[in-house]
């Protein structure tokens, strides 16, 4: 268990819909992290949050966004939803000042777009 | 840019046997790399990094990874490979100026057979 804490496990939606995925950051970590994993894609880094700031920006759609609030947790909306979208959802945290170099991973949020 | 290239989509050993999954480099400066395992249904688990110091770096579950400059390699390896460590690696590198967000390769899945 790595301490990360990612709600829903599985989502199903329709197209052009919208949803909202939550990650709840390892206890001390303030830095949150968005991946999404597809089978052509790969691992892809969309965004990074430090103690409620943006910090960097990856491959994230102007569809999308993010935000970390002030208890730490973050949340990752997806909106006009389309089929290319489904994919699994990661959100990984570190302490944010001290560089250990790892990541620390939750499971994931599944999301299928019909 | 940063980034890693995993070769092989799939390694097959057998049990007992040595690994060695791939990853080549491409980046500037000094480059900070990693190796993930991701299990079946789960988030990424951090194995080692190389960040500075020994060429050979020891991790997690008895794995291992040389670092290679002139080759811009950094290859993951295990002298005795078990069934239970059949999953899918990622390579990957930090990218600069993003926070410690790391840029993954595609992954390569291992398979041991009994």
């Amino acid at each position: 268990d790595s301490g990360v804490t990612q709600t829903p496990k599985h989502l199903i939606t329709a197209t052009g819909q919208r949803v909202t995925l939550r990650c709840s950051p390892r206890s001390g970590d303030l830095s949150v992290y968005w991946y999404q994993q597809s089978l052509d894609q790969g691992l892809q880094f969309l965004i990074q949050y430090y103690n409620g700031e943006e910090r960097a920006k990856g491959n994230i759609l102007e569809r999308f966004s993010a935000q970390q609030f002030p208890d730490l947790h973050s949340e990752l909306n997806l909106s006009s939803l389309e089929l290319g979208d489904s994919a699994l959802y990661f959100c990984a945290s570190t302490a944010g000042l001290v560089d250990t170099g790892e990541l620390f991973f939750g499971e994931g949020s599944r999301l299928t777009v019909l | 840019a940063q980034s890693v290239a995993q070769p092989e989509d799939q390694v097959n050993v057998a049990e007992g046997n040595p690994l060695t999954v791939k990853c080549t480099y491409s980046v500037s400066g000094n480059p900070y790399l990693f190796w993930y395992v991701q299990y079946p249904n789960r988030g990424l688990q951090f194995l080692l990094k190389y960040i500075t110091g020994d060429n050979l770096v020891k991790g997690s579950y008895g794995f291992e990874a040389e670092f290679n400059k002139s080759q811009t390699s950094f290859h993951l390896k295990k002298p005795s490979a078990l069934v239970s460590d059949s999953a899918l690696y990622f390579c990957a590198v930090r990218l600069s100026n993003s926070g410690y967000a790391l840029n993954f390769g595609k992954g390569t899945s291992l398979l041991v057979t009994p």
